[in-house]
């Protein structure tokens, strides 16, 4: 069966340090993978993803940037973080056909001060 | 274009019934459904594909109209279990390849006893 890992589940950072939040997924070859952020109180809003190994589409111009350096891996990153980057980050994953589920990570919390 | 999702919030009774609608500008190719309890990850509830078709689990289904680009999550018979958020995701047509989702604002449901 297919899982999905996020790490860390908490973050507390200062402002203007940088940030890698890693996201894996076992089980599945080529999926798809997400980023959402969820502010508190707010919906989902996606920031990157990802069909393929290299391949990265941003949603939402910010201060964030992802990779996905091997098939079932995805990491977003900041080189300097700011107050209003703190959220709940979210990755998810799907198969990749039209009309697949999403399925999510427990999410990294991540706190800017 | 973010769906819309009415209403914002809803408070039941135990046993009580719930509509939550969730409307698009776009031409829909699917329709997800999640829920999400304070502080977790969303759980996927149900898919619809374009065709105008509803779907049901136990006591919560759901409808598709294409044509209107709407969909609608019914809850019947509310149990205390039912309380989170919920969220709609559109799927366009012209996405459909990415299997990209955008969700709407959410859904507050408070089931009390």
């Amino acid at each position: 069966s297919q899982t999905i890992h996020q790490w860390p589940a908490t973050l507390v950072q200062p402002v203007g340090s940088p940030l890698s939040l890693e996201c894996t997924v076992e089980g599945t070859s080529n999926p798809n993978l997400y980023w959402y952020r969820q502010a508190a109180g707010r919906g989902l809003q996606l920031l990157f993803y990802s069909v393929g190994i290299g391949q990265i589409s941003s949603e939402v111009p910010q201060n964030l940037s992802a990779s996905r350096p091997q098939d079932r891996q995805f990491i977003l990153s900041s080189k300097k973080l700011l107050l209003s980057d703190s959220g709940f980050y979210l990755c998810a994953w799907s198969s990749g056909l039209a009309g697949n589920i999403q399925y999510f990570g427990a999410g990294t919390r991540l706190s800017v001060l | 274009q973010q769906p819309v999702q009415s209403p914002q919030a809803v408070i039941l009774r135990e046993g009580e019934d719930a509509v939550i609608n969730c409307s698009s500008s776009k031409a829909l190719y699917s329709v997800h459904w999640y829920r999400q309890k304070h502080g977790e990850a969303p759980v996927f509830l149900m898919i619809l594909l374009k065709g105008g078709e509803q779907k049901g689990h136990e006591k919560i289904s759901a409808s598709f109209n294409e044509k209107k680009q709407q969909s609608s999550l019914y809850l019947t018979a509310s149990q205390l279990s039912y309380s989170g958020t919920y969220f709609c995701g559109t799927e366009d047509t012209l996405s459909s390849n990415t299997g990209k989702l955008i969700f709407g604002q959410g859904t507050t449901l408070q089931v009390k006893p």
